[in-house]
C-alpha cells in the first residue's frame, strides 16, 4: 500500500504556541485532506486541498498542498488546550485515500 | 442526523469465534469503507463498496468478509477472530465528488 509519512510523530508544546507538521509521499496525490481524532472518537475532517501550491485557512489551522504533489503540511497557530488530539494527513488516489501515521498533539496549558 | 453509526463500541472475542461489526449511515452516501487502526499507524483500508452491491478488497488482505445489500449498511464480518485482528475498527462513508469523509465513533475489538 502506499506509506504516508507524518513528522513529528508527537509534540509537546505550550499553549500559545504556533505548530508545524507535515505529511511527505512517494506518490503524487491530486487531493489532500487533514483530519483531527480525540480520544474514542472518529477523525473529524478539517480541511481539504485540491489543487498543487493551494493555501487554505480553517480558523487558526492553514493548510498547504505541496507544489511536488508528493506533500502537504498543516500550522496551527496560537495553540489551545482543545487542540490536544492526532492529527492525520490522508492522500485521494484511485477510490481510496491512504492516511498517514499521524501527529500527537499535547498542548500545556 | 446520526451520521455514520457503528456497532457494538466494544467487543471481546475469544479466538476462533466470529462475529459482524455494524455500520449504519443516514445521509446516503454512496461510498462507504471499512478501515482498522492500530497503536501509532494510521488507518487501514479493509474493504470499501462505491455503491450497493458492489464491494472491494483494499490493503488489508484476509479474515474480513462484508455486503452491501443497501446503501445505508456496510456491515464487516469476521470469521475465526485472531489476536492480530484486535484493533480499533473505523467505519466511514462519503457522497462521490466529494471528498470528504465521515467517520463512525469506532469499534474497539479485542481477541483474546
Amino acid at each position: 500500500g502506499q506509506q504516508l509519512n507524518q513528522s513529528p510523530q508527537s509534540m509537546f508544546i505550550q499553549e500559545g504556541e504556533d505548530v508545524s507538521m507535515n505529511c511527505t509521499s512517494s506518490s503524487i496525490f491530486n487531493t489532500w485532506l487533514w483530519y483531527k481524532q480525540d480520544p474514542g472518537e472518529g477523525p473529524v475532517l478539517l480541511i481539504a486541498l485540491y489543487k498543487a501550491g493551494e493555501l487554505t485557512s480553517n480558523g487558526r489551522l492553514t493548510a498547504q498542498f505541496g507544489i511536488t504533489r508528493k506533500d502537504s503540511f498543516l500550522n496551527i497557530s496560537a495553540s489551545i488546550p482543545s487542540d490536544v488530539g492526532i492529527y492525520f494527513c490522508a492522500g485521494h488516489l484511485g477510490n481510496q485515500f491512504y492516511f498517514g501515521t499521524g501527529t500527537s498533539l499535547t498542548v500545556i496549558p | 442526523n446520526a451520521g455514520v453509526t457503528q456497532t457494538p463500541k466494544f467487543r471481546i472475542l475469544k479466538i476462533g469465534q466470529s462475529m459482524t461489526l455494524q455500520c449504519t449511515q443516514d445521509m446516503n452516501h454512496n461510498y462507504m469503507y471499512w478501515y482498522r487502526q492500530d497503536p501509532g499507524m494510521g488507518l487501514k483500508l479493509i474493504y470499501y463498496s462505491v455503491g450497493a452491491g458492489i464491494t472491494d478488497k483494499g490493503e488489508v488482505l484476509n479474515g474480513y468478509n462484508v455486503s452491501r445489500s443497501t446503501t445505508e449498511d456496510f456491515p464487516l464480518r469476521l470469521e475465526l477472530a485472531a489476536p492480530s485482528q484486535t484493533s480499533v475498527y473505523f467505519c466511514a462513508s462519503r457522497l462521490e465528488g466529494l471528498y470528504g469523509y465521515t467517520f463512525g465513533s469506532g469499534t474497539r475489538l479485542t481477541v483474546v
